[in-house]
């Protein structure tokens, strides 16, 4: 049982380069979450998604896209990086009173 | 606005001596708390929880308190063991584990 599963787990891009990040969670979960963790800032939830086909905004959504076309992919995308989206990226997903995080991406934007 | 706040960035605690993490929410709609844990390099892992009809939650060396009249609640360790140093962060939301809103974080070091 692999859990959530986030790909890649490094990458560095270049200023106005587009890149997706990937999640997928093999435990029937109807949430799935993306947060970015700064220093000093704890997790802060950029979209999330309540099922299959849907997504919201969370608290940062700005310079992020997300795609949920089966229930167990959650889809992150940067159209255009900035410097400003160089953070550590945690996929999660939820069932009832328990949230599941992936292991993280440490995305670097020179 | 930061709503719930962890203000000790960093705690150190002796080993076998209890160590107590603080947080502090400012919505009173919060109605269920959770503490994750994380090593570096990896995701948070769950650690422990309560909802807000209560005020204690127990398990093993772990303990949350929760004070709804102060915005209030607490994780204790007992006893602290070198294991548990690590990066701990409160959590809150509305209605179990969804769209939890999270704090600063504290890491905990355990000194020999």
């Amino acid at each position: 049982n692999a859990g959530v599963t986030q790909t890649p787990k490094f990458r560095v891009l270049k200023t106005g380069q587009s890149m997706t990040l990937l999640c997928a969670q093999d435990m029937n979960h109807e949430y799935m979450y993306w947060y970015r963790q700064d220093p000093g800032m704890g997790l802060r939830l950029i979209h999330y998604s309540v099922g299959e086909g849907t997504t919201a905004k969370g608290e940062v959504p700005d310079g992020y896209n997300v795609s949920r076309l089966k229930k167990q992919n959650f889809l992150l995308g940067l159209e255009s990086a900035a410097p400003s989206q160089t953070s550590v990226y945690f996929c999660a997903s939820t069932q009832g009173t328990e949230a599941f995080f992936g292991q993280g991406t440490r995305l670097t934007v020179v | 606005d930061q709503q719930v706040k962890q203000n000790s960035p960093s705690l150190s605690v002796q080993e076998g001596r209890i160590s107590i993490l603080n947080c502090d929410y400012t919505n009173s709609m919060f109605d269920y708390f959770l503490w994750y844990k994380k090593y570096p390099a990896e995701g948070p892992t769950f650690l422990i929880s309560i909802s807000s009809i209560k005020d204690k939650n127990e398990d093993g060396r772990f303990t949350v308190f929760l004070n709804k009249s102060a915005k209030h609640l607490s994780l204790h360790i007992v006893p602290s063991q070198p294991g548990d140093s690590a990066v701990y962060f409160c959590a809150a939301s509305i209605q179990g584990a969804q769209k939890l809103v999270f704090g600063q974080g504290t890491r905990l070091t355990i000194n020999p």
